[in-house]
């Protein structure tokens, strides 16, 4: 079991790029959670899926982020017109509906807009 | 809308002593609660949770907690800390099994050997 992949680790994008991160959930599980850290917010939630459908995007920022899950083994989360204050880092979960319903993290993506 | 409280930003204990990370949170209803440790370059691990029943539940590495529905707590215990508990640890609502997490602040362990 590799546990939750995203990729890329690291990213360094100029004030305005896009950047897309990637998740690839362990196998079997069905939700995938993302969270974003950051040291004035701490960990917020952004936005997540179960069996590939959008359930709650309550805190994705109204403009600019967007997230898919095309299939059930991986989504993405894309952020365009990147701006210094996107720097943070992207944290993918995924879960299994068991009865224990925890989610594993994955490393994290660390994004650095300059 | 809930929310968690860490009250402590940062706590330093010797190695040896015993331990209690506090936790209050905000929710109207029943919370599933949870502590993560986050250690340095590492992701965030799951240490222990709690849904219903006994309200000390006990979790990894010697780890345990209480949940005080009439205080609005979920603080985590240790009898003994050890060098390698120094880490970042998170305490965590959620509303229904399944459902998004909402983090505490997050506490900073500093262990002196």
């Amino acid at each position: 079991n590799a546990g939750v992949i995203q990729t890329p680790r690291h990213k360094v994008t100029g004030k305005g790029q896009e950047a897309t991160l990637w998740c690839e959930p362990i196998s079997g599980h069905s939700a995938v959670f993302w969270y974003r850290q950051t040291i004035v917010q701490g960990l917020e939630f952004l936005t997540y899926f179960r069996n590939q459908a959008p359930i709650d995007d309550s805190g994705m920022p109204k403009e600019r982020f967007s997230a898919q899950m095309p299939n059930q083994s991986h989504s993405t989360l894309k952020i365009q017109s990147t701006q210094p204050q996107d720097s943070a880092v992207y944290l993918c979960a995924s879960s299994i509906r068991d009865s224990s319903y925890e989610q594993y993290f994955g490393p994290g993506t660390r994004l650095t807009v300059l | 809308a809930q929310s968690v409280t860490q009250p402590d930003a940062r706590v330093t204990v010797s190695e040896g002593a015993s331990l209690q990370l506090r936790c209050k949170y905000s929710y109207s209803g029943t919370p599933y609660l949870f502590w993560y440790v986050q250690y340095p370059r590492q992701g965030l691990q799951l240490l222990l949770k709690y849904y219903s029943g006994d309200p000390v539940v006990q979790g990894v590495n010697g780890f345990e907690a209480e949940f005080s529905k009439s205080n609005s707590s979920f603080h985590l215990r240790k009898a003994s800390v050890h060098w390698s508990d120094s880490a970042v640890y998170f305490c965590v609502l959620s509303e229904n099994a399944g459902a998004k997490l909402t983090f505490g602040g997050g506490t900073r362990l500093t262990v002196r050997p």
